[in-house]
């Protein structure tokens, strides 16, 4: 069974700098997807960056960039310019098909980032 | 209204009562989820329906029931809860698609069983 670790419960960073979530992932598959979600205070998820894991070329969004690295089944994500409203519970994801269309995700712990002023 | 929806967003509960929860989207998808989100644990997955049909069933209590009338709507009946059920419980729902497509989530119902 897949399982996806993000070693860090908690991490802080000051306001305009930059910071990275790890998370390693465990699977016996070559083809699958990755996923960065965002949980604020409001509790909705929202999706903050993807990779196809057949794909190289590392994942970006903005000020959201990936470090993918397939050997090592590592998928950290990085947040340059933190801005306060980056502040939420950060959920590493691996997604596997069920058949049919429907996906299966595996999540990670999550990190709560904290943005400080 | 647009996106997923889920009522109520908080409730609480004596073990022996019956509830339940709703959700509903609002995106033409035709696969829907049912997660638990507990303190300090990953999100689990509970339920998946898949065109109505449910096709997952994550070894749940019976005491959890879903129901999926449609495409739009997914129900979690509960009933004779224990405590340590209490949690976030998010709705999710995604295109039937093997291409990169996410799951979108609803709120959450804080469920809290006394």
């Amino acid at each position: 069974a897949q399982t996806v670790t993000q070693s860090q419960p908690e991490m802080s960073v000051q306001e305009a700098e930059t910071v990275t979530l790890s998370c390693t992932y465990d699977t016996s598959e070559s083809d699958y997807y990755l996923f960065w979600y965002k949980q604020p205070p409001s509790r909705q998820m929202i999706l903050v960056i993807r990779q196809e894991a057949y794909k190289q070329q590392n994942a970006t969004e903005n000020r959201f960039s990936v470090n993918f690295q397939k050997a090592a089944k590592s998928f950290s994500l990085k947040i340059s310019d933190s801005q306060l409203g980056d502040a939420a519970m950060y959920f590493c994801a691996y997604r596997t098909p069920l058949g049919e269309g429907a996906q299966k995700l595996v999540f990670g712990q999550g990190t709560r980032l904290t943005i400080n002023p | 209204e647009t996106g997923v929806t889920q009522t109520p967003r908080h409730l609480v509960m004596g073990m022996t009562n019956k509830k339940s929860l709703k959700c509903e989207q609002h995106l033409g998808h035709n696969a829907m989820y049912w997660y638990k989100q507990s303190a300090k644990k990953p999100l689990e997955l509970m339920f998946v329906y898949n065109f109505k049909e449910q096709t997952e069933n994550n070894s749940v209590p019976s005491r959890f029931s879903p129901e999926c009338p449609n495409s739009s709507h997914l129900f979690l009946h509960l009933h004779t809860l224990q405590p340590e059920d209490s949690a976030l419980y998010l709705c999710a729902s995604s295109p039937l698609d093997r291409g990169l497509n996410e799951q979108f989530f609803g709120p959450g119902t804080r469920l809290t069983v006394l």
